[in-house]
């Protein structure tokens, strides 16, 4: 039974570029969350999505970032015209339900430069 | 708001005893997660409490009180391999579940 699985590992982007990040949840599990860290930082949430539905993405920048969960396929963050800021490693988790414990992929190192 | 506080750092010694406090105010709290980070990897789960008292797993344990907004996580007989951020998250019901982290507790253990 495969974990939480992101691609790509590693995701280098000039400025003025898009990044996008894909994370396909555990096997039966409908609910994915998006979170970003900065180094030694926590994880800061970022967006909570269900099976084509957004239910949370109030830690999410109104601008330039959106998500999605597709019927079928990966969820997907994408990040559009990337600054240096956007630098960070970005976690995937993922959980059967809404209130079980989250299982966390292995996130995406994305650099900006 | 939601707010959670944690130590930065804390170092102990191989063998020994450590306790990592967390605080937290937050509105629609629906339970408390410790995870494990190692540098470079993702977080993995450690406990879960959702009623006061202690849980207890092998070397682990994680006391709550939800009166008082307080968790501790408490490592026993620590190994070198301890050595990682301990983060302390609380799910809130918001509408809809969601789990936010505290910064983290960057744990050294030394020999």
């Amino acid at each position: 039974n495969a974990g939480v699985m992101q691609n790509p590992r590693h995701l280098v982007r000039r400025r003025g570029q898009e990044a996008r990040l894909r994370c396909s949840p555990m096997k039966g599990h409908s609910h994915v969350y998006w979170y970003r860290q900065l180094p030694e930082e926590g994880l800061k949430f970022m967006v909570y999505l269900q099976k084509e539905n957004i239910i949370d993405e109030s830690g999410m920048p109104k601008e330039r970032f959106s998500a999605e969960f597709p019927k079928e396929g990966p969820s997907i963050l994408r990040i559009q015209q990337v600054v240096r800021g956007d630098s960070a490693a970005y976690f995937c988790a993922s959980s059967r339900t809404g209130d079980e414990k989250l299982f966390f992929g292995s996130g995406t190192q994305l650099s900006v430069l | 708001g939601q707010n959670i506080d944690q130590p930065t750092e804390m170092t102990a010694t191989e063998g020994a005893i450590v306790q990592i406090n967390c605080t937290y105010q937050t509105s629609g709290f629906n339970g408390l997660f410790w995870y494990q980070q190692h540098a470079g990897e993702a977080p993995t789960f450690l406990s879960y409490n959702v009623l006061d008292g202690l849980e207890e797993k092998g070397r682990f344990s994680s006391f709550l009180s939800r009166s008082k907004g307080y968790s501790y996580l408490l490592l026993k007989e620590l190994q070198m391999k301890d050595s990682a951020s301990y983060l302390c998250a609380v799910r809130v019901n918001t509408g809809g579940f969601k789990t936010i982290f505290g910064a983290g507790t960057r744990l050294f253990v030394k020999a």
